[in-house]
C-alpha cells in the first residue's frame, strides 16, 4: 500500500532564510505527487504537483519541488521564506486506478521567526 | 469562479447523534471526494463519488455514508457519532474521475462530538 513520510514534524526558520521540507513516498508504480499548504483553521491549498516530465516543478508563492525516483523523494523548497509562509505543509501521493484517493503524510508545521 | 464550498463551517453534536455535511464542487467539476482530518494528522480518504456513483471508499466503518446529487453536490452522513469522529471534514472536487487528477479542497467543516 502507498504511504508518505514527512520526517520533520516541526521546522523553524528565520525570515529570508531558505527552506526545504522533506517528503518520502512508498508506491509501486509511477507516483503522482502533490504538496498542499494549510493555514490554521483553513482547508488545503495546492502548491504544486508532479505527474510526469520535468522532475523539477514550479508552484505558487515561489515554491518548487524536485522528484527523485531513486530516493523516492519529493522535497519542497523555497529560496527565501516570508513570514506569511508560516503554516502546515502536507505531501500527498495519488493512486492510479479507479479512485482518486490521495494518501497524505502527517504534515510539517513551519514557524517563521522575524 | 467560486471554489469548493462546504456547510456548515462548525458543528457540535453529542455521542450517538447523526450528522450531515454538505459540499458544493467547483463549477464544472464532476468528482467529489471526502477526507477526515483529525487534529495533528494528515487528511484521510473517506469516499470518492463521480456521476452519483461511489468510485472509492477508505477504511471507515459503515456509519459513514455519502451520496452525490445530479448537480454534483454531495453529502456526507455519519450515524451514531463517537467522540473519535471529532475532526475537520474536507471536501475536494476535481474535473473528472479515473486517472489521478488535481483535487481542490474546500475550507472544511469542523465537527466536535461531546
Amino acid at each position: 500500500a502507498q504511504s508518505v513520510t514527512q520526517p520533520d514534524i516541526h521546522i523553524t526558520v528565520s525570515e529570508g532564510a531558505s527552506l526545504e521540507l522533506r517528503c518520502n513516498y512508498s508506491y509501486g508504480a509511477t507516483p503522482y505527487l502533490f504538496w498542499y499548504v494549510q493555514s490554521p483553521g483553513q482547508g488545503l491549498q495546492l502548491l504544486l504537483k508532479y505527474f510526469s516530465g520535468d522532475t523539477l516543478v514550479q508552484g505558487i508563492k515561489g515554491f518548487e519541488a524536485e522528484f527523485k525516483r531513486s530516493q523516492s523523494s519529493f522535497n519542497l523548497r523555497k529560496p527565501s521564506v516570508h513570514w506569511s509562509d508560516a503554516a502546515e505543509y502536507f505531501c500527498a501521493v495519488g493512486t492510479q486506478g479507479g479512485s482518486e484517493k490521495l494518501v497524505f503524510g502527517k504534515g510539517t508545521k513551519l514557524t517563521v521567526n522575524p | 469562479d467560486a471554489g469548493v464550498t462546504q456547510s456548515p463551517t462548525h458543528l457540535i453534536k453529542t455521542r450517538g447523534q447523526h450528522v450531515t455535511l454538505r459540499c458544493s464542487p467547483i463549477s464544472g467539476h464532476k468528482s467529489v471526494s471526502w477526507y477526515q482530518q483529525v487534529l495533528g494528522q494528515g487528511p484521510q480518504f473517506i469516499f470518492q463519488y463521480y456521476e452519483k456513483e461511489e468510485r472509492g471508499r477508505g477504511n471507515f466503518p459503515d456509519r459513514f455514508s455519502a451520496r452525490q446529487f445530479p448537480n454534483y453536490s454531495s453529502e456526507l452522513n455519519v450515524n451514531a457519532l463517537l467522540l473519535g469522529d471529532s475532526a475537520l471534514y474536507l471536501c475536494a472536487s476535481s474535473l473528472v474521475a479515473g486517472a489521478v487528477k488535481t483535487q481542490y479542497f474546500g475550507p472544511g467543516t469542523r465537527l466536535l462530538v461531546l
